[in-house]
């Protein structure tokens, strides 16, 4: 069955450090790979995605991702975190079909200290 | 374009009542999902729709949830009788044909009392 594992469910980082937040997925085909994110109170905006081509997507906010075929994962990455970036994170794969339905992982919450 | 309309943002109701939310997806997409989130089940797909018509609603906790998207542009969830622990935040999303990126609406944040 398809899964997504995201396996940290909490990470703090200071601002301005660097940031890498873990996915692995399961799906015997290749897979459409998805980040969102969440501030609270909001809903779920895309970050970025990846389809097919180039394995690392860049994305909005300064995010970008590298899909790892052999790793099954697509980690989500930032080379300097800001404090606005305090969110929920959530991985997603999009199964190969047209009704376009996602498995989404437990999501990672984020924390940014000063 | 106005994305993915939900309402309304805020409902609260007491334990029985019938509870309606609504949605409006984006204006040619073609599949349409609900979805809850609570911080103990975090976000759980509830039912989804593929071209008006429901494909798979396993995630419907009971009998109590209906959904339904009498035309492209609308649909609702029902839950009657609400329960206390119906409460959380419920999210409508919306994708087009052949993709699988999903939009999300703002939620409505439904409390049970």
């Amino acid at each position: 069955a398809q899964s997504v594992t995201q396996p940290d469910i909490h990470i703090t980082v200071s601002e301005g450090a660097s940031l890498e937040l873990r996915c692995n997925y399961s799906y015997g085909a290749t897979p459409y790979l998805f980040w969102y994110v969440q501030s609270p109170g909001q809903g779920l905006q895309l970050l970025l995605k990846y389809f097919s081509g180039d394995t690392l997507v860049q994305g909005i906010k300064g995010f970008e991702a590298e899909f790892k075929r052999s790793q099954s994962s697509f980690n989500l990455r930032k080379p300097s975190v800001h404090w606005s970036d305090a969110a929920e994170y959530f991985c997603a794969v999009g199964l190969t079909s047209n009704t376009g339905k996602l498995i989404f992982g437990q999501g990672t919450t984020l924390q940014v200290k000063p | 374009d106005a994305g993915v309309i939900q309402s309304p943002r805020h409902e609260v109701t007491e334990m029985g009542q019938e509870v309606t939310l609504r949605c409006k997806p984006i204006s040619g997409h073609n599949s349409l999902f609900w979805y809850r989130q609570t911080m103990m089940r975090g976000l759980e797909l509830l039912i989804y729709f593929n071209n008006n018509v429901p494909i798979d609603d396993s995630g419907m906790p009971e009998d109590r949830f209906s959904a339904k998207m009498p035309n492209a542009s609308f649909s609702t969830l029902k839950i009657q009788p609400s329960e206390p622990r119906d409460s959380a935040v419920y999210f409508c999303a919306s994708s087009g044909q052949g993709y699988n990126e999903q939009f999300f609406g703002p939620g409505t944040r439904l409390t049970v009392l």
